[in-house]
């Protein structure tokens, strides 16, 4: 079965130091990664996604991800955090049970105080 | 513009009684999916399509159901709504299965 995990509820960085989010994952076969945030009231973006190849994502906004096959890892990650980074990420995996279903992490709050 | 539509955007109703939130994609996306977001359990996925006609549960279907009778609208339908299904309401469309979703503004629904 597939599982998502993000074992943080929150995370608290400084403004201009580096953040990283954690996920990891179970799946059967390939896994099709995905990170997104959501501001208030807001619905989901898209930040990065890893599908195959390099194992380091980048994405929007600054952010990159690296896919850790060993470990079934794929954590966010940003060299300088900003405060507008403060939102609500999720983790998700996208693998094939005779359908594509969708996973979602619980989701990581993110606060990067000024 | 490419979008995701969903309506209402928000709505209160009462057990029972029946309601249907809209879901309209313009970006000729096949996959489509149905998700709930509930504090601490992120999104769960309610039911999907792969395509027209094809329709698949995801993790929490119980007391819903869905259609695919076109490619760009995917509507949500609780028949006998009750309160345990108070929450927050997305839906999603990507290319296909594997590709990025791109995601609608949200429905908040409140069952009395």
């Amino acid at each position: 079965a597939q599982s998502v995990a993000q074992p943080e509820d929150q995370v608290n960085v400084a403004e201009g130091n580096p953040l990283t989010v954690k996920c990891t994952y179970s799946v059967s076969g390939n896994p099709y990664l995905f990170w997104y945030v959501q501001y208030p009231n807001r619905g989901l973006q898209f930040l990065l996604k890893y599908i195959t190849g390099d194992n380091l994502v980048k994405g929007s906004y600054g952010f990159e991800a690296e896919f850790n096959k060993s470990q079934t890892s794929f954590h966010l990650k940003k060299p300088s955090a900003l405060v507008s980074d403060s939102a609500l990420y999720f983790c998700a995996v996208r693998g094939y049970t005779g359908g594509f279903k969708t996973i979602f992490g619980a989701g990581t709050r993110l606060f990067v105080k000024a | 513009e490419a979008q995701v539509t969903q309506n209402p955007r928000y709505l209160i109703t009462v057990t029972g009684k029946k309601l249907t939130v809209t879901c309209s994609q313009n970006m000729n996306h096949e996959y489509m999916s149905w998700y709930r977001q509930d504090p601490g359990l992120g999104l769960r996925q309610i039911y999907y399509s792969m395509n027209v006609e094809v329709t698949d549960k995801g993790d929490v279907p119980e007391g819903y159901k869905v259609s695919r009778k076109e490619k760009r609208n995917f509507p949500l339908i609780l028949e006998s709504p009750s309160p345990n299904q108070t929450s927050l309401y997305f839906c999603a469309s990507s290319l296909q299965g594997t590709d990025t979703q791109y995601f609608g503004p949200g429905t908040r629904l409140t069952v009395l």
